[in-house]
């Protein structure tokens, strides 16, 4: 099955960028997701990679995808308290059948005013 | 549009005892899920329902059971509670291959 590795904590001063790293095993994941978590709440999908592409740019979010690596990371540029939150990488398989999707650990985001 | 909801949103049991969590969609979802999150663990997957009727087992479900009777309801019971099984209970659904919709979340104490 699929082995999905984040880091656990990452602590940033507001208006920093975060990056947040994630490994996974499977190289047949067709979408690559990233969910956040804020506190007291489920997970909400924050942004998502096709597995063609190399960069996504969506405001303060920009993911890169490093196939050969099967790297995923996810920067958040001027980061702000209302950041602070559980990311979770979720890489997820192909079509067809159903594959379950592996959720990482979740790298808990701190942002310091 | 609710979306996920689940009931209750906490509890506490003594060991021993049952119960059982409901979770609700009104998404016309397929796929249900029943995940768990532990500090440090993430999310893990205790059972899942890919249609009306069907259940399968994830990576934990042992001390655990589930049903889906409607396709927009999604049942995880306890038959004898342990404290092991203290944790932060998620519902969510989803079309096939699609992006999971979660529930807020139920959490559960045994002591």
């Amino acid at each position: 099955g699929e082995d999905v590795e984040q880091s656990l904590f990452l602590s940033v001063r507001e208006g920093d960028s975060s990056v947040i790293n994630c490994t996974y095993t499977d190289s047949s994941s067709t979408y690559l997701y990233w969910y956040k978590q804020e506190p007291g709440a489920g997970l909400q999908l924050l942004t998502y990679i096709f597995s063609n592409m190399d960069m996504k740019q969506d405001q303060r979010l920009t993911v890169l995808l490093n196939k050969k690596d099967k790297h995923l990371s996810l920067r958040i540029a001027d980061t702000q308290t209302g950041d602070s939150a559980i990311y979770f990488c979720a890489p997820t398989p192909p079509p067809g059948g159903y594959q379950k999707v592996t959720f990482g650990t979740g790298t808990k985001l701190q942002v310091i005013p | 549009n609710a979306g996920v909801t689940q009931t209750p949103k906490f509890r506490v049991l003594k060991t021993g005892q049952s119960m059982t969590l409901l979770c609700a969609q009104d998404m016309n979802h397929e796929y249900m899920y029943w995940y768990r999150q532990d500090p440090g663990m993430g999310l893990r997957l205790i059972h899942y329902s890919v249609g009306e009727g069907t259940t399968a087992k994830g990576e934990v479900p042992d001390g655990y059971n589930v049903s889906r009777l409607k396709k927009q309801n999604f049942l995880l019971g306890l038959e004898s509670a342990a404290p092991s099984q203290t944790s932060v209970y998620f519902c969510a659904s989803s079309y096939p291959d699609k992006v999971l919709y979660f529930g807020p979340g139920t959490r559960l104490t045994v002591t």
